[in-house]
């Protein structure tokens, strides 16, 4: 089956950027995704990107997709500590129109050092 | 505001006393899925549905049921509970496959 690595931890100093990467093996995946988990809350779409673009960039936040390399990456710029949080990788493999089923990494802790 | 709503928040049961979690949302989405959330283990999808009355399995639906009688609700049923079905569970929805949203979560414990 379809599968999605992230490296579970990452510690930045506050003001510094954190790049955040994400591995799938799925290569007609249609979306790739990002989330944020803060503890105790839900999981908050912070940003996605559709698998014919290299880039987006949103405001603080820049994802680049390596679609030849199954390589995703989320920039994250003068990184605060209130982005503390584990951050999901997550793509739908292409499985027939109208399929919108998610396949999650186990998330990368980052931690923002001030 | 655009919201994905659980119920309870927090749930604590015995073993066999069947449960339900419910899960609302006010966006009109076609797609509301259920994924439990285990350390180690990440998300797993329990259940999905892409419209009213169409449900189907994700990849740990042992033990859980669905229904989709409303657009806007997809309860998370378990018949008889076991202990580990203890887990964080989060229900989500969405529409053009853009974009997904998820509940706050609803933590599960089985004694």
């Amino acid at each position: 089956g379809e599968d999605v690595e992230q490296s579970l931890f990452l510690s930045v100093r506050e003001g510094d950027s954190s790049v955040i990467n994400c591995t799938y093996t799925d290569s007609s995946s249609t979306y790739l995704y990002w989330y944020k988990q803060e503890p105790g809350a839900g999981l908050q779409l912070l940003t996605y990107i559709f698998s014919n673009m290299d880039m987006k960039q949103d405001q603080r936040l820049t994802v680049l997709l390596n679609k030849k390399d199954k390589h995703l990456s989320l920039r994250i710029a003068d990184t605060q500590t209130g982005d503390s949080a584990i951050y999901f990788c997550a793509e739908i493999p292409y499985s027939g129109a109208g399929s919108y089923q998610l396949t999650f990494g186990k998330g990368t802790k980052l931690s923002v050092i001030p | 505001e655009a919201q994905v709503t659980q119920n309870p928040r927090y749930l604590i049961t015995v073993t066999g006393k069947k449960l339900t979690v419910t899960c609302s949302q006010n966006m009109n989405h076609e797609y509301m899925s259920w994924y439990r959330q285990d350390p180690g283990l990440g998300l797993r999808q329990i259940y999905y549905s892409m419209n009213v009355e169409v449900t189907d399995k994700g990849d740990v639906p042992e033990g859980y049921k669905v229904s989709r009688k409303e657009k806007r609700n997809f309860p998370l049923i378990l018949e008889s509970p076991s202990p580990n079905q203890t887990s964080l569970y989060f229900c989500a929805s969405g529409d053009s496959g853009a974009e997904a949203f998820f509940g706050q979560g609803t933590r599960l414990t089985v004694v």
